[in-house]
């Protein structure tokens, strides 16, 4: 099936760093999502992307859906301690008919710790 | 507006018993999915639906576990004769056709 790596596995910043992390895939995606979850609850969407080499802002985060349809990164600027938690990607494909697959394909997470 | 709604948050049951979670749609959307979650790993995918339609259960195990969204009420999914190895986090989610998935809060699965 499908698999997505994700990278780093985890990531130790300095408050107002900037963070980047990526997800890289052996198949094509035709959306490709970022989520961010905090302890004890679910995964928050944080940014959608549907057209290969789109790149879209969310405030201070900024992804790209890569031009080969089989990546994404996803970059954090001026880090808060708010920003800590743990990313996800996550790569959707489109079924036989066309239209846009319910299924979810996720990275392993990246934890991100912010120290102040 | 409410968000994906799902009960319990916490659920402890023995080896052998039934457990079942609820999932509540956000208003307007009329598709749910079920992720189940280990400690330190990605949501995996278990089960697509519709209203009283199961789109797709490809990440289901196919023995013990069923799934159902019907007409009025919440989308259900069953756990029956839980073993050990059920106990995870387990997510759903639901979307309006085409558009990004919105997850709940889970519902935490222990395993006596």
């Amino acid at each position: 099936g499908q698999q997505l790596n994700q990278s780093p596995q985890s990531m130790f910043i300095q408050e107002g760093e900037d963070v980047s992390m990526n997800c890289t895939s052996s198949s094509i995606f035709n959306t490709w999502l970022w989520y961010k979850q905090d302890p004890g609850e679910g995964p928050v969407l944080l940014i959608a992307l549907y057209k290969a080499g789109e790149l879209t802002s969310n405030g201070r985060l900024t992804a790209q859906f890569g031009i080969t349809r089989k990546d994404s990164f996803l970059n954090i600027s001026a880090s808060i301690p708010s920003d800590v938690g743990i990313y996800f990607c996550a790569g959707q494909s489109f079924n036989a008919g066309g239209t846009s697959y319910g299924k979810l394909t996720f990275g392993q997470g990246t934890i991100l710790t912010v120290h102040p | 507006n409410a968000g994906v709604m799902q009960n319990p948050r916490h659920l402890v049951r023995r080896r052998g018993q039934e457990a079942r979670l609820r999932c509540s749609p956000m208003k307007g959307h009329s598709h749910v999915y079920w992720y189940r979650q280990l400690p330190e790993e990605g949501l995996k995918f278990m089960v697509y639906l519709q209203k009283e339609n199961i789109i797709d259960e490809s990440g289901m195990p196919k023995e013990r576990f069923s799934a159902e969204f019907p007409k009025e009420g919440p989308s259900i999914l069953r756990i029956q004769q839980v073993v050990r190895g059920d106990s995870a986090a387990y997510f759903c989610a639901s979307s309006p056709i085409g558009k990004p998935q919105h997850f709940g809060d889970g519902t935490r699965l222990s395993i006596l």
